[in-house]
């Protein structure tokens, strides 16, 4: 059974930058995108973007020029970096485990992410 | 971006009676090559993280009951509950997988 288990920092200051790392147990990083995902408070869903294990990223053009994700085969995991953030990146993010089609199959349990100064 | 936009925003259903939730894209999701519809439906209790229900617009996941249901080609879908129960009140979202970025409906509240 697929499990991912996520954390960060909960609480940033504006212009700060937000990391969050997913760590994937049960399952290989191979055959699939590993994606961040969040969700504003009351709002819906917004794809982030998502790698596969040799590296390969797709992004949000929305976010593009501030987001970085990153994978770690050695520890199977991979990660978010979010730069400058402001109050309007406040919301729940989620890393998932994505089919190479393009459907969310495995979600981590969310970590909230509050930008206040 | 696709544009997914979902309707109604909320409805309320009756214990055991039909709930019907509509997505409509702005742009076609059916694939030629596969004639593959990429859309898929999620279920987002309180508190949780979604869930993925149904993709290829009318697979259901495995372990999701049958009483859910995706139906729709191209631009226009459906998520059918035919039986409601206690434990699907929720959140439901539609997300097309037919390019990036990937986009999700603005979900759709379903309660009792």
């Amino acid at each position: 059974q697929v499990q991912l288990q996520q954390w960060g920092a909960g609480l940033l200051k504006p212009s700060e930058t937000l990391s969050l790392t997913c760590a994937v147990y049960g399952g290989s990083l191979s055959g699939h995108y590993w994606s961040w995902i969040r969700q504003p408070p009351g709002r819906g869903l917004e794809w982030i973007g998502e790698i596969d294990q040799s590296g390969r990223t797709n992004y949000n053009p929305s976010l593009k020029s501030r987001v970085t994700i990153s994978v770690d085969t050695s520890k199977n995991q991979f990660s978010l970096r979010l730069t400058s953030v402001t109050a309007a990146d406040t919301a729940m993010y989620y890393c998932a485990r994505v089919s190479v089609f393009g459907m969310a199959t495995y979600w981590g349990q969310g970590t909230l992410v509050a930008v206040s100064s | 971006d696709i544009v997914m936009t979902q309707s109604p925003d909320s409805l309320a259903v009756s214990l055991g009676e039909r709930a019907t939730i509509n997505c409509k894209s702005s742009q076609s999701v059916l694939y030629s090559s596969n004639n593959e519809n990429y859309l898929a439906w999620y279920q987002q209790q309180p508190g949780q993280p979604p869930k993925l229900l149904i993709y290829w617009a009318s697979t259901r996941e495995s372990g999701v009951p049958d009483r859910f249901s995706g139906s729709g080609s191209g631009t226009d879908f459906t998520l059918t509950i035919s039986s409601l129960q206690a434990e699907d009140v929720a959140v439901y979202y539609c997300q097309q997988y037919y390019t990036s970025p990937r986009t999700f409906g603005q979900g759709t509240k379903v309660e009792i």
